[in-house]
């Protein structure tokens, strides 16, 4: 158990919906990346946020958005949902650099 | 463009071999390189190397890391079913953004 849970944990959307995937961190820590695994690959960075802000971001168009919560919660927000996006979704919380980050268990995402 | 390639792709041994896994990279802003065994969603931590030249173990995993040639090696001795999972190799650059190789599959058989 890493202290970093995601929800839901399975989801299936059609093409053109959109989806929210959210993940809560690790207490004590400030920073919470996402990633994209699609099936027999490595995880794909989407982006990192840092006291609410993103803090670098990967090569996903824009209606890959996300938010951080004082909390230190996140949310990763995908628009008009395309059939590529089926994945599973990762999110990872850390110290800040230099210090290792600490996935939660994903969520599969299916679209139709 | 930064990338990390893993090999072998996939791994298939018997309880009780050594196996050496392989981890190649061309980033810029190398911060560190990180190991992570992946069984069915989260990945988990198993190593972090900064510095060349110096092992770091746990247990039967041993891992190097060689700046220089800009490569890693994982080693895992008396394998056992349990190791069976995908291993992957990461590098962080910037502030915390991790490059994934694709990972290799290793299958333990009994």
């Amino acid at each position: 158990e890493t202290g970093v849970t995601q929800s839901p944990t399975h989801l299936i959307k059609t093409r053109g919906q959109q989806v929210t995937l959210r993940c809560s961190s690790q207490s004590g820590h400030n920073t919470v990346s996402w990633y994209q695994q699609a099936l027999g690959q490595g995880p794909q960075f989407i982006f990192q946020y840092y006291r609410e802000e993103e803090n670098g971001r990967g090569n996903f168009p824009p209606r890959f958005s996300g938010l951080q919560f004082p909390n230190y919660s996140s949310e990763l927000n995908v628009n008009a949902l395309e059939l590529d996006d089926s994945a599973l979704y990762l999110c990872a919380s850390g110290r800040g650099a230099d210090n290792e980050q600490f996935f939660g268990p994903g969520t599969r995402l299916t679209v139709l | 463009e930064d990338k990390v390639v893993q090999s072998p792709l996939s791994l298939v041994v018997h309880e009780g071999d050594t196996v050496t896994l392989n981890c190649s990279y061309e980033v810029t802003n190398f911060r560190s390189l990180l190991w992570y065994k992946q069984e069915k969603k989260a990945p988990t931590f198993l190593f972090m190397l900064t510095s060349s030249g110096i092992e770091k173990k746990s247990g039967r995993l041993s891992s190097i890391l060689d700046k220089k040639e800009l490569f890693s090696i994982l080693n895992i001795t008396a394998t056992q079913t349990g190791d069976s999972a995908v291993y992957l190799c990461a590098v962080l650059i910037n502030t915390d953004k991790l490059i994934f190789g694709t990972g290799t599959r290793l299958q333990v058989f009994p």
